[in-house]
């Protein structure tokens, strides 16, 4: 019965390189989320999936930012040539994705700090 | 477009005071509300939701919440604030399977 866990707790790495964030939601939760907490921003919501497509990827703020999802679980959120205002917490939650409302459940987050 | 506003940035209260968090929502359509408590280092936990019916709502840990529709507010109470208590709050809206729209929190200090 584990939660929603993220992967690595924190990331430190200097600007210009690539990171790959990662997210395992709970078993059988075919929706998932990515939002970004910055400080003093609240949390931003960044890219949704479905199953493995994303109906909904208005948040990523550029082109920079990329996710997958593959085999309806596992997701990878990728930010190429990492920016000093990359820096913050990023958060993932999935939902059972069924008829009606769903709770989400939030992961732990990963903070991303770019050097 | 759908925004949520949370007026308070950081509140202070007493151990064993009552609080009251804000939160006033802009949404097109009858909205789903929460509340998310957020303890540092920590995930987000929902605290309550309303989605229809009696408009106020208990939650867990003590927390309430009231819906006004003619007020676009939902507000978070608690009668007797604990020292656990302190945190971060957001409020959020949504609707189904679609992505929250949150306010940008505030923060809870309890003091002796």
């Amino acid at each position: 019965g584990a939660g929603v866990s993220q992967s690595p707790s924190n990331k430190v790495t200097e600007k210009g390189k690539d990171v790959e964030l990662r997210c395992d939601p709970i078993s059988g939760h075919t929706a998932l989320y990515w939002y970004r907490q910055s400080l003093g921003q609240g949390l931003e919501f960044l890219i949704y999936f479905q199953g493995n497509s994303a109906p909904d990827k208005s948040g990523l703020p550029s082109d920079r930012f990329s996710a997958e999802r593959t085999g309806g679980s596992v997701s990878t959120l990728t930010i190429q040539r990492t920016q000093q205002e990359d820096s913050a917490v990023y958060l993932c939650a999935s939902s059972a994705g069924l008829a009606g409302y769903n709770e989400q459940f939030f992961g732990p987050g990963t903070r991303l700090t770019v050097l | 477009a759908q925004s949520v506003t949370q007026p308070d940035i950081h509140i202070t209260v007493s151990e064993g005071a009552s609080l009251e968090l804000r939160c006033n929502y802009s949404y097109g359509a009858t909205p789903y509300l929460f509340w998310y408590v957020q303890s540092p280092g920590q995930g987000l936990q929902l605290l309550l939701k309303y989605f229809s019916g009696d408009t106020l709502v208990q939650g867990i840990k003590g927390f309430e919440a009231e819906f006004k529709r003619s007020q676009s507010s939902f507000n978070l109470r608690k009668p007797s604030v604990h020292w656990s208590d302190a945190a971060e709050y957001f409020c959020a809206v949504g609707a189904w399977n679609t992505p929250l729209v949150f306010g940008k929190g505030t923060r809870l200090s309890v003091i002796a």
